[in-house]
């Protein structure tokens, strides 16, 4: 079964709102979760690394003000995009890891954002 | 160079054909290796994770060699069910957050 959830699934928003996406772990505590963001036929890339009780850190070129990311529990994660714009829609997935450090990561099923 | 890349397909394939992905990456430090496959709309799903010495899953094989820096993933008798996009995913420094990801192969099983 699912161990990451996320949601909404989808959302439509005008130019110039907020969206907020959570994403759980369903069976672990992570003190780690991430963000990745993917543009149509193109590769997921990493936007953040969401870390509970602390700040999030951002990768290169990301806007750490447009994209808050707020850890506040063991097992939920949120990412907010504030005033997005139509060049924000994208598909969001956030993911965690799992026990070790070499294990892969387990995604959640994703959140399209849709800008008008 | 990009960090990993991928042929860029489509692969059009019949089934019951063996089809063969490839892919190199550029951080000799990268340390974890994976193929994913990832369906229209939705998100990746791990498929398997790729060793030296080669494994096997079923009628998927995946090999790495690090000395080339390069994984391959080897589908037998495809079945229509495969039809998917597929990732080839490096872990940057072993460290969980440092996935890289490639565009992807997109393979397309025909009846």
């Amino acid at each position: 079964g699912a161990v990451v959830s996320q949601h909404p699934s989808w959302v439509i928003c005008k130019s110039g709102t907020s969206v907020k996406i959570e994403c759980r772990s369903l069976d672990f505590q992570a003190t780690t979760m991430f963000w990745y963001r993917q543009f149509p036929k193109q590769s997921l890339m990493l936007m953040a690394t969401s870390n509970e009780g602390s700040k999030a850190t951002y990768e290169q070129g990301v806007e750490k003000d447009k994209f808050l990311i707020n850890h506040a529990s063991l097992t939920l994660s949120t990412l907010t995009v504030t005033s997005a714009h139509p060049e924000d829609s994208s598909f969001y997935i956030c993911s965690r890891g799992g026990q070790d450090p070499t294990d892969t990561q387990y995604f959640g099923p994703g959140t399209r954002l849709t800008v008008l | 160079r990009k960090e990993v890349e991928q042929d860029p397909g489509p692969f059009n394939v019949p089934e019951g054909a063996t089809v063969a992905f490839n892919c190199t990456y550029s951080n000799s430090a990268s340390q974890s290796f994976f193929w994913y496959r990832q369906d229209c709309r939705k998100e990746p799903k791990l498929l398997m994770s790729v060793y030296s010495s080669g494994n096997e899953d079923g009628r998927f094989t995946a090999q790495l060699n690090r000395a080339s820096q390069y994984i391959s993933l080897l589908i037998r008798d495809s079945k229509l069910s495969d039809s998917a996009t597929y990732l080839c995913v490096v872990n940057k420094r072993g460290s969980q957050g440092n996935l890289i990801f490639g565009k992807g192969t997109k393979l397309s099983v025909k009846p």
